[in-house]
């Protein structure tokens, strides 16, 4: 079956530099979660998309913005790189009444 | 604050024996708990889920506890495998809110 597919597997950028993480949900789920788990911590809400709409926020910092296109895929755009966003980035996705979410394996993000 | 509280923060336990992770929940609002497992490097892995209106839920080796007055609720594995050794996250999610928050994680070790 088809799973959560996040890109890059693994991403390495210098301070004050920006990244793109890029996740594609499981056919016909129509909503999108962005998590950040930092080490030995628990995966950490940053922000959701239903239907291409922003649908809830967490702890998302100002440098981060992102959105769901029209196939539904979903990006994470982070700026102005700190050592501190130095993560795992996971993407889950859910379909209709569906409450179960999936998550992808994961974009690990290093920023020296 | 940590809106869902899970214990311990980690376990060993032997081969055969019965793992039993604990958490504790908040706000009442909250109607859907779900338990995951997650191997290193790894996007967390759902297992089994409750919603309130039962107190117990059995898939396998498996099974989950549901104390709705004491918002409480537990993951026991039977027969613990050394294979099953990983990092449980227990979550909590209201339905239509849909983001997941999740506890602390616990560090299970099955001995051989």
């Amino acid at each position: 079956a088809a799973g959560v597919i996040q890109s890059p597997r693994h991403l390495i950028k210098e301070k004050r530099e920006t990244a793109t993480l890029k996740c594609y949900p499981i056919p016909r789920h129509d909503t999108v979660y962005w998590y950040q788990q930092g080490p030995g911590q628990d995966p950490q809400f940053l922000i959701s998309f239903y239907e291409k709409m922003q649908s809830d926020k967490g702890s998302i910092p100002d440098r981060f913005s992102a959105q769901q296109f029209s196939d539904y895929h979903s990006e994470l755009n982070m700026s102005s790189l700190e050592l501190g966003d130095s993560a795992l980035y996971f993407c889950a996705s859910s379909g209709g009444d569906n409450t179960e979410a999936f998550f992808g394996q994961g974009t690990r993000l290093t920023v020296v | 604050q940590q809106q869902v509280k899970q214990s311990p923060q980690s376990l060993i336990v032997q081969k055969g024996g019965i793992s039993i992770i604990n958490c504790a929940y908040e706000n009442t609002a909250f109607d859907y708990f779900p338990w995951y497992q997650q191997f290193p490097g790894k996007g967390p892995a759902l297992l089994i889920a409750i919603r309130p209106d039962v107190s117990e839920k059995k898939e396998g080796r498996f099974t989950i506890s549901f104390n709705k007055s004491a918002k409480q609720f537990s993951l026991h594995i039977m027969d613990s495998q050394p294979g099953d050794s990983a990092t449980y996250f227990c979550a909590a999610s209201i339905t239509g809110a849909q983001k997941l928050v999740f506890g602390q994680g616990t560090r299970l070790t099955i001995n051989p």
